[in-house]
């Protein structure tokens, strides 16, 4: 059971906007920064989104983060077939584990 | 460029320890946090620690404390996670992690057959 909570699944088709959701507690989202990560099948995760809605360079402006209260949420825009790939949220939390992820979203580009 | 190197895939018993080394070069060693990260075949990712390469401070996942221990060798830009008292849960690949886990070492499979 994952502290942050995203859902299993998301797809779209080409071209599509698409939205990803993590929603946590006051203790992580709420207070501090949220990270994305995109994984393609066996690989390293890439970091996508750091501080909320930052993007590290090389990462196209299709992708974008945003937070409200304790969830964020991830969009991908334009959606591509290279985008098809499991996305987890990650945050530093207050509490007991100083990091959490998210259980992961897989992405289906139909 | 920034790279974190690991060490080779590992079978173990269980009850046995692993260690594995994340080498890192490209960049100043002791000015990053790093993290280590797990991932159980078709599972997700499982934060497990981070240390200061600096001072060597360390901070744990509950689950894992008094069973993991990361330590670093500054002479040689290297880090490393002991994961003691292996059962076959503990099957999972194994990443390093740089900083705000902006850069990821290539991971490293540790297998515990049951």
């Amino acid at each position: 059971q994952s502290v942050l909570t995203q859902p299993p699944s998301a797809s779209g088709t080409p071209g599509q906007r698409v939205t990803i959701s993590c929603s946590g507690s006051a203790s992580n989202i709420g207070t501090n920064y949220i990270y994305w990560y995109q994984q393609l099948p066996g690989t390293a995760p890439k970091l996508l989104i750091y501080r909320n809605n930052e993007r590290p360079s090389g990462v196209p402006d299709r992708f974008s983060g945003s937070k409200s209260g304790t969830s964020a949420s991830l969009a991908i825009s334009g959606l591509r077939s290279e985008d098809e790939a499991d996305y987890y949220c990650a945050a530093w939390d207050d509490g007991l584990s100083p990091v959490v992820f998210g259980g992961g979203t897989k992405l289906t580009v139909l | 460029q920034v790279q974190l190197l690991q060490s080779g895939a590992e079978v173990k018993k269980p009850g046995a320890s692993v260690k594995v080394s994340c080498k890192a070069s490209g960049y100043s060693f002791t000015t990053y946090y790093m993290h280590w990260v797990r991932q159980a075949p078709g599972q997700g990712l499982e934060w497990m620690g981070i240390i200061n390469p600096g001072g060597g401070t360390t901070s744990y996942a509950q689950k894992f404390q008094g069973r993991v221990t990361m330590t670093r060798d500054t002479s040689t830009s290297t880090l490393y996670m002991e994961l003691s008292s292996l059962r076959s849960e503990d099957t999972a690949v194994y990443y390093c992690a740089k900083g705000n886990m902006d850069v990821w070492g290539q991971g490293t499979t540790v297998t515990v057959p049951s």
